[in-house]
Formats: C-alpha cells, structure tokens, sequence
C-alpha cells in the first residue's frame, strides 16, 4: 500500500529564515503534488512535479522531486507571515485513480 | 472561468440520516474525485468518476455511493450517517482519468450530532 509521509508535522519559524519540509512516499511514482490549505479553506495548487529531477519554483517556495529516493522536499527562502498555512504532498496511484496525500506540515511563521 | 463549486457550503445533519452532496467541475473537465478530510489530517479519497463511471474508490464503507451525470457533475451520497463522517469533504476535477492535475472546490462541511 502507498504511504505518505511528511515531516516535520508541525514547523515553526522566524520571519527571514530558511526551511525544508520533507515527504517521502513508499512505492514508485512519477507524479507529486504540493498544495496548500489555509484554515477552513479548500487546498490550493502550488506545484505539479512530473519527473526525476523536477524543480520548480515560485516566490519563496521551491520544490523538488528524486523519484529514485522516493523523496520531495518543499523549501521555504526566508519565511514571511503570509506563509503560514498547512502544506500537503500528495502521491498519485494511477492504477486506480487515487491521490494519497501526506498528513501535513502545520507552519506558522513568526514576526 | 469558474472553479470547481461544490453545494451546499456547511449542513448539519444527525446521527443515521442521510445526506447528498454536489460538485460541479471546471468546464471541460470529465473527471471528478471525492475527498474526506478530517480535521487535523490529509485528505482521503473516496471516489473518482470519468465519463459517468466510477474509475476508483478508496477504502470507504458501502454508505457511502456517488454518480456522475451527463453534464459531468457529480453528488455523492452518504447513508446512515454516524459521528464518524463530520468532515470537509471536497471535490476535485481533472480533463481526464488518472493522474491529471486536480483542482479543488471550496468543500463542504458535514457536521453529524
């Protein structure tokens, strides 16, 4: 079965610092999905990444993908406030259509 | 163009009722997944339909039924209601079946007392 697994869960920074949240996935995929969740709100679409090597970027969020290591990671150029949100990675099964997502990175950053 | 919509916004049901949720896709797109979202925790599918025909289903007990129509969108069903499925459940759609990139509706908040 496919897992999903991010961490940290719960992440907390400084304005001006750097982070990285890791997800990690248990069986081959080559298709990863980072959104993000704003409190009671739906799940925003932040990157598509498609193959081994992928790297896209967008303002102070750049994401990554080594489909060998199984492994995405979501790095944050230092942190402003408005970042505060919960992030997920997300793993497609093409076989029978699913998308597993990971539980979560909860991130407040702080003035 | 308008984004996935998805009514109603919050209901309020009890224990052993039944309740019907609705989502309309991006126009163009033929394919629409279901979520469940538990406060605290990712998203769990539930369903995927494409053309009209269920193209996936997570680990979800029989209570739980969707369909597609013509127009592509798409209600799913939950019978029998227990404390269990208070949650956002949320809608997504894509241009075809698989792994396209899916987009999100605003949800629906299901309380169950």
């Amino acid at each position: 079965e496919l897992k999903v697994e991010q961490n940290p869960l719960f992440l907390s920074m400084q304005e001006g610092k750097n982070y990285t949240i890791y997800c990690n996935y248990s069986t081959t995929s080559d298709r990863l999905y980072w959104y993000r969740q704003d409190p009671g709100k739906s799940l925003e679409s932040l990157f598509v990444l498609l193959s081994n090597g992928a790297v896209k970027q967008e303002g102070r969020l750049m994401a990554s993908l080594d489909t060998k290591a199984r492994l995405s990671t979501l790095h944050i150029t230092a942190a402003v406030h408005d970042l505060s949100a919960t992030y997920f990675c997300a793993v497609d099964m093409a076989l029978n259509n699913d998308m597993r997502f990971g539980a979560g990175t909860r991130l407040t950053v702080k003035p | 163009d308008a984004g996935v919509t998805q009514s109603p916004t919050h209901l309020i049901k009890t224990r052993g009722q039944q309740v019907t949720l609705r989502c309309s896709p991006i126009s163009g797109h033929k394919s629409v997944s279901w979520y469940q979202q538990v406060l605290g925790q990712g998203p769990q599918f539930i369903f995927q339909y494409y053309e009209k025909e269920e193209r996936g289903r997570g680990n979800f007990p029989d209570r739980f039924s969707a369909r597609q129509f013509p127009n592509y969108s798409s209600e799913l069903n939950v019978n029998a209601l227990l404390l269990g499925d208070s949650a956002l459940y949320l809608c997504a759609s894509s241009r075809g079946q698989g792994a396209d990139e899916q987009f999100f509706g605003p949800g629906t908040r299901l309380t169950v007392l």
